[in-house]
């Protein structure tokens, strides 16, 4: 049962283009979510994080967008650079969910 | 200086073998956890555990067990290994449940 769903494994992207990343989720008691970055033989960094009480959160040239009656959410990346090549992983929090439930991942390639 | 180390980065062994991966942060979190990656790269929770409670992912065999001497460690020890353990483990730790921290990961290969 994936409460965390992302549905594209992977996403290529021009160099200084925006790469949008996309998310669902299941259980409308996650008041959490976060983005993780992970490159090969490293383990996920923590990216950028949105409440359930917001609607967008914005770090730089990355931008979360939440949208609770979808249960949807996007990280976008503008303009996107070949060092952000990695996978991203979108993970929820809440509810009876006492721990990070991850998505399965979007492998982003920025071409120069 | 990391902040969550995991040892050994890479470890190989033979089924039936017993082997633990080792966790320390030095973040002060009071929480930790193990992560297990799967072929299908899903990253699924295996264990939480602070000072006062040890939280079991149901869906773990009782061949795994996790080990804390003490608060900045969680270690990882496995029973009879199969081949199906064979994965990438990743531990964590957070100061609240929200900003975790992960290790760069142990890719364990059962043969």
């Amino acid at each position: 049962d994936q409460q965390v769903k992302q549905n594209s494994p992977s996403l290529s992207v021009q160099e200084g283009r925006i790469s949008i990343l996309n998310c669902d989720y299941t259980n409308s008691m996650f008041d959490y979510f976060l983005w993780y970055k992970k490159y090969p033989a490293e383990g996920p960094t923590f990216l950028i994080s949105i409440s359930s009480i917001k609607d967008k959160n914005e770090d730089g040239r990355f931008t979360v967008f939440l949208n609770k009656s979808a249960k949807h959410l996007s990280l976008h990346i503008v303009p996107s650079q070949p060092g952000d090549s990695a996978v991203y992983f979108c993970a929820a929090i809440g509810g009876s969910q006492g721990n990070l439930i991850f998505g399965k991942g979007t492998k982003l390639s920025v071409k120069p | 200086d990391t902040a969550v180390s995991q040892t050994p980065k890479y470890l190989v062994t033979q089924m039936g073998n017993d082997k633990s991966i080792k966790c320390e942060q030095n973040l002060g979190h009071d929480t930790m956890y193990w992560y297990k990656q799967d072929s299908k790269k899903f990253l699924k929770i295996m264990f939480s555990y602070n000072n006062k409670e040890l939280i079991i992912n149901e869906t773990v065999p009782n061949r795994f067990s996790p080990k804390s001497p003490d608060k900045a460690h969680l270690n990882l020890h496995i029973n009879s290994l199969e081949l199906g353990d064979s994965a990438v483990y990743f531990c964590a730790s957070s100061p609240s449940g929200y900003g975790y921290t992960f290790g760069s990961g142990t890719r364990l290969t059962v043969v």
